[in-house]
């Protein structure tokens, strides 16, 4: 099974910060990886595919890059609704794993 | 409105059996695959069991592997999925989720419902 490693786990920001979270996969995934955002008590919600690809309906201020092992989800200006988990999940193969979650809290 | 809604989550005993069910409505549902993901609580998502759109493809988590069981009906716009001899790691809220805008699972999924929650206690 492929592992999916992010970091880091938790990020204090502000409104307006650049924030990164990288993932790492514990084998070549090519680019399939996907990003999720949730927020407490609500499902999660698909921001990027493909690695770098943004979902329709997602803000602009979302990217995603990266390719074989090492991915990043960046936000280009963090915004009061942005404060949530964010989630890189394998998409390359069976069985499909999650990292284990970075959580973007206000500083 | 594209909607998924799953139902039949509950309290059960360990060793016991549940039935999931996933309804959808606003889209082709026998056209995309489909997939459990569940999240313990105060923990991360864990992707359960995929199934494809004419049920030929299917794959499980080695967590459950033998225990659950995925399946669907076309025909009543709906995903199943049986889960039997439970342990107390099964507690988790349970969502159906689908890719529905365009390509398959290697695209993420891009549909959920709210889930639903599984407790498994004595």
């Amino acid at each position: 099974d492929i592992q999916m490693t992010q970091s880091p786990s938790s990020v204090s920001a502000s409104v307006g910060d650049r924030v990164t979270i990288t993932c790492r996969a514990s084998q070549g995934i090519s680019s399939w990886l996907a990003w999720y955002q949730q927020k407490p008590g609500k499902a999660p919600k698909l921001l990027i595919y493909a690695a770098s690809s943004l979902q329709s309906g997602v803000p602009s201020r979302f990217s995603g890059s990266g390719s074989g092992t090492d991915f990043t989800l960046t936000i280009s200006s963090l915004q009061p609704e942005d404060f949530a988990t964010y989630y890189c999940q394998q998409t390359n193969s069976f069985p499909l794993t999650f990292g284990g979650g970075t959580k973007v809290e206000i500083k | 409105e594209v909607q998924l809604v799953e139902s039949g989550g509950g309290l059960v005993q360990p060793g016991g059996s549940l039935r999931l069910s996933c309804a959808a409505s606003g889209f082709t549902f026998s056209s995309y695959s489909m997939n459990w993901v569940r999240q313990a609580p105060g923990k991360g998502l864990e992707w359960v069991s995929y199934i494809s759109s004419s049920s030929s493809t299917i794959y499980y988590a080695d967590s459950v592997k033998g225990r659950f069981t995925i399946s669907r009906d076309n025909a009543k716009n709906s995903l199943y999925l049986q889960m039997n001899r439970l342990r107390d790691e099964d507690t988790a809220v349970y969502y159906c989720a689908s890719r529905r805008s365009g390509g398959d699972y290697y695209y993420g999924m891009d549909v959920w419902g709210q889930g639903t929650t599984v407790t498994v206690s004595s």
